[in-house]
């Protein structure tokens, strides 16, 4: 079975500076979409960044970009000028064949201080 | 475009009742999702449905369970004979068809089961 880990339950990152939130998954399979989510106190999920396996290059959306490590099966975050808004929940979710069906890490609870 | 409508967002229950959430998706969207996350988890997956008919179900979604989407459009979640256990936040989020499985997610209904 499909696992997706996230080793950081809680970081901190001073306003305007870089932050890096880490994402580990197991699978098996060769075909697989990896997101980034962003939970606000608002609660609802926010897609933030998108990943299909089969691309080499790093995905990347304004201030946020991935490091996917395929063969090591990990798949961080970074947030490049933190932003006092950026303080959320972020989710790591794996997709494989069955779509629609996330398979949703613990998440990381993100501070930014001003 | 108002986004993913969840209704309501709060339930207070006793144990034993039966509740009812109902969800409005994106007007297009021809996918809809439920998810279930509880305190300190990532969200879980509960059901699909492409239009009408319902294509998948977790082993999470037992007998007290059952989701509709009647009509292709607004879709309803109903949980009998409600447990303490079943306390959670309940997720909906639709899709479109060719949208490289990109989710739109409600705010979710916050069950409480006293």
């Amino acid at each position: 079975a499909q696992t997706v880990t996230q080793s950081q339950p809680e970081m901190s990152v001073q306003e305007a500076e870089t932050v890096t939130l880490s994402c580990t998954y197991d699978t098996s399979e060769s075909d697989y979409y990896l997101f980034w989510y962003k939970q606000p106190p608002s609660r609802q999920m926010i897609l933030v960044i998108r990943q299909e396996a089969y691309k080499q290059q790093n995905a990347t959306e304004n201030r946020f970009s991935v490091n996917f490590q395929k063969a090591a099966k990990s798949f961080s975050l970074k947030i490049s000028d933190s932003q006092l808004g950026d303080a959320a929940m972020y989710f790591c979710a794996y997709e494989g064949g069955s779509q629609g069906n996330l398979i949703f890490g613990k998440g990381t609870k993100l501070s930014v201080k001003p | 475009d108002t986004g993913v409508s969840q209704d309501p967002r709060h339930k207070i229950t006793k144990r034993g009742q039966n509740v009812t959430f109902r969800c409005d998706p994106i007007s297009e969207h021809n996918r809809l999702y439920w998810y279930r996350q509880t305190l300190g988890q990532g969200p879980e997956f509960l059901t699909y449905f492409q239009n009408e008919a319902q294509l998948e179900k977790s082993r999470l979604l037992s007998d007290r369970f059952s989701a509709e989407r009647p009509k292709g459009s607004f879709s309803t979640l109903e949980i009998q004979r409600t447990e303490q256990g079943d306390s959670a936040m309940y997720l909906c989020a639709s899709s479109y068809i060719g949208s490289n499985e990109k989710l739109f997610f409600g705010s979710g209904t916050q069950l409480s089961v006293l």
